[in-house]
């Protein structure tokens, strides 16, 4: 399966700044997913980012509060913008293999 | 995609087998059954699927009955390092066929295995 490179694995961070997250995967995926884990919560789906098109984000998700890009098929990053405390979660990447999907370890971020 | 039904919390001794049901009683006839886990502080880790049939890989065995209406994960001889939240899951493939299209996570099963 392939192997996936999240960074930063975790952040504290002030109000109103943003963050960037990277993934890099060791393989060309088509398709790669970043969902939000919230604190006790189980997995919400923030968008699907396929190489050449633009991000798809599930309802509740908008472009503006998180961009990503999908520059190539091995790496993406998830932007965290105009942080606030309701964003502490953690983020996570995964790539869809096929048979089944391979997540990253998670971005744990914390705003205060 | 369909909703699931897992018990919230299940507890397992060591070495024992441990049988996690999932209730997909408005699966479609083209919607997988995918399992996945997660332990503390990781990512979710895929299990197993299946469509109709039963599987088995070197993790787990997944028995889906014949109306595909619910499900059975099986890990078969339970260690303390399976402690994890379970999901159950279906899922559709997507229009091209080629991949399985996004994850709809429910609440999932917490699974204690103890010594």
């Amino acid at each position: 399966s392939a192997v996936i490179s999240q960074k930063p694995s975790r952040d504290i961070c002030q109000r109103g700044t943003s963050l960037t997250i990277q993934c890099q995967v060791d393989s060309q995926v088509t398709m790669m997913f970043w969902y939000r884990q919230q604190p006790g919560q189980s997995l919400t789906l923030i968008a699907t980012a396929n190489q050449g098109s633009e991000a798809t984000y599930e309802s509740g998700f908008v472009i503006d509060k998180f961009p990503i890009s999908r520059p190539n098929l091995t790496f993406s990053t998830l932007t965290v913008s105009n942080m606030s405390p309701e964003d502490s979660s953690i983020y996570l990447c995964s790539v869809d293999e096929g048979w089944g999907d391979t997540f990253g370890s998670g971005t744990r971020l914390t705003v205060v | 995609d369909a909703k699931t039904t897992q018990p919230p919390s299940m507890d397992c001794a060591e070495g024992r087998a441990a049988n996690l049901p999932c209730n997909h009683s408005t699966i479609s006839g083209n919607e997988y059954v995918y399992w996945y886990r997660q332990i503390h502080s990781q990512g979710p880790q895929y299990i197993i699927h299946g469509l109709k049939n039963n599987e088995t890989n070197e993790m787990a065995s997944l028995i889906i009955t014949e109306d595909r209406k619910s499900s059975t994960l099986i890990l078969p001889h339970a260690t303390l390092r399976d402690t994890a939240v379970y999901y159950c899951i279906v899922r559709v493939p997507n229009a091209g066929g080629t991949s399985y299209g996004k994850l709809t996570f429910g609440q999932g099963t917490i699974l204690t295995v103890h010594p």
